[in-house]
């Protein structure tokens, strides 16, 4: 176990369905992000999130909707997918602050998302 | 566009010789280079990071070299163990400040006993 935690695991949704992603990290960090991961493909960072503020955007669609309640809690709400939106979404987080060094990333397993 | 290039074929060897990946890159000036580890259906998993600075560096059975002429870092295993089956990922930060780490599309490794 890393201390980053994902729900659900698995998800299967139509392209009208609205769902949403939780992460919870249990490390103390400040930074949160959302990747996607696709076959073949670089991780692709979306979001990054340092204490509760958004810093990063990675020009994603607006159908990916992020919150962050707080520094441990990080979700990504989803509508009106596209099937070329399956892949699998990981969530990670990282003490490394504005302005200083790369701190390790800490992923969670990841929720692997099936849009139909 | 920045780019990091790893092998896209999988690398199989055999138990107890030693693993090279090859990461390289294009369009950066990297401060930091890391490599992760990734088994089927997990979140990659941190290994090691090395510094522009810094020519090499070692963790246990593991050794990263990173050559800003050349753009380019080796990782290695050596006396690989087939629970060394994975894939690894190298990924670059461009800069010490900001969130934007970067992500090479991975290297399959499998061991055979």
């Amino acid at each position: 176990e890393t201390g980053v935690t994902q729900t659900p695991r698995h998800l299967v949704m139509g392209m009208t369905n609205k769902k949403s992603l939780k992460c919870e990290q249990h490390l103390g960090h400040n930074a949160m992000y959302w990747y996607k991961q696709s076959a073949k493909k670089p991780l692709e960072l979306m979001f990054v999130y340092n204490f509760k503020e958004q810093t990063e955007n990675n020009s994603v669609p607006s159908r990916f909707s992020p919150e962050c309640p707080n520094s441990s809690h990080l979700f990504l709400h989803l509508h009106t997918l596209q099937p070329e939106d399956s892949a699998l979404y990981l969530c990670a987080s990282s003490g490394r602050l504005a302005g200083g060094p790369p701190e390790t990333q800490y992923f969670g397993p990841g929720t692997r998302l099936l849009v139909l | 566009s920045q780019k990091i290039e790893q092998n896209s074929e999988a690398l199989n060897i055999q138990e107890g010789k030693t693993a090279t990946l090859t990461c390289n890159y294009t369009n950066y000036s990297p401060a930091y280079l890391q490599w992760y580890r990734q088994d089927p259906g997990r979140g990659p998993v941190f290994l090691l990071l090395i510094r522009e600075n810094e020519k090499e560096k070692r963790k246990e059975r593991l050794k990263v070299t990173f050559d800003t002429t050349l753009k380019q870092s080796l990782f290695h295993i050596t006396a690989s163990q087939p629970a060394d089956s994975a894939t690894y990922l190298c990924a670059l930060d461009p800069y010490t400040g900001g969130f934007k780490t970067i992500f090479g599309a991975g290297t399959r490794l499998f061991v055979k006993a």
